[in-house]
């Protein structure tokens, strides 16, 4: 149990464009879901934390409106990518929490702006 | 502000041994305490939490403890594999609140 999925796990955009992940919670309800950056040989960076039905709440630094997240149903939440740029480029990666302690991670999408 | 500090940005060790990673925390109590076992070029995977109240918890090859004197976790793996090879990280919080990660703990189990 407890199996967090990300789509897509990788793709490759054009500068300037917008891209959208996926992040499903595929056999419990998510009630918090949050959604990480990491780079090359480093932790992970907490971007947002989304509750369902609410706005996202986002970390000192991180654009609101560059990086959309929407929570709408229990299961899903997506991150969007607006006007991406180069420095863009990074691994993103989701993770979810119900009614239990433990947080739990999707696979990541790594994500290259050309 | 609140840290989570794994002092050993990487560990080498025999298979066969046992492979004690080290966890401390400073600036705050959290409530739990995660780790994970993160390979190259994909997400965290849950291995286990232990709360503030409990000072010891096991599954199968694993031990982590809390210690909150000292402000500090151990993770241990024993009858270490080169399969167990992976980077570790600690984490501080769970449910609903934040993670705040460490910087992980390269392990290397070599034959």
């Amino acid at each position: 149990g407890a199996v967090v999925s990300q789509h897509p796990s990788w793709v490759i955009c054009k500068s300037g464009t917008s891209v959208k992940i996926e992040c499903r919670s595929l056999d419990f309800q998510a009630t918090t879901m949050f959604w990480y950056r990491q780079f090359p040989k480093q932790s992970l960076m907490l971007m947002a934390t989304s509750n369902e039905g609410s706005k996202a709440t986002y970390e000192q630094g991180v654009e609101k409106d560059k990086f959309l997240i929407n929570h709408a149903s229990l299961t899903l939440s997506t991150l969007t990518v607006t006007s991406a740029h180069p420095e863009d480029s990074s691994f993103y990666i989701c993770s979810a929490s119900g009614d239990r302690d433990e947080q739990y991670f999707g696979p990541g999408t790594r994500l290259t702006v050309t | 502000s609140q840290k989570i500090e794994q002092n050993s940005e990487a560990l080498n060790i025999q298979e066969g041994k046992t492979a004690t990673l080290t966890c401390n925390y400073t600036n705050y109590s959290p409530a739990y305490l995660q780790w994970y076992r993160q390979d190259p070029g994909r997400g965290p995977v849950f291995l286990l939490l232990i709360r503030e109240n409990e000072k010891e918890k096991r599954k199968e090859r694993l031990k982590v403890t809390f210690d909150t004197t000292l402000k500090q976790s151990l993770f241990h793996i024993t009858a270490s594999q080169p399969a167990d090879s992976a980077t570790y990280l600690c984490a501080g919080g769970g449910g609903t609140d934040k993670l705040i990660f460490g910087t992980g703990t390269r392990l290397q189990v070599f034959p």
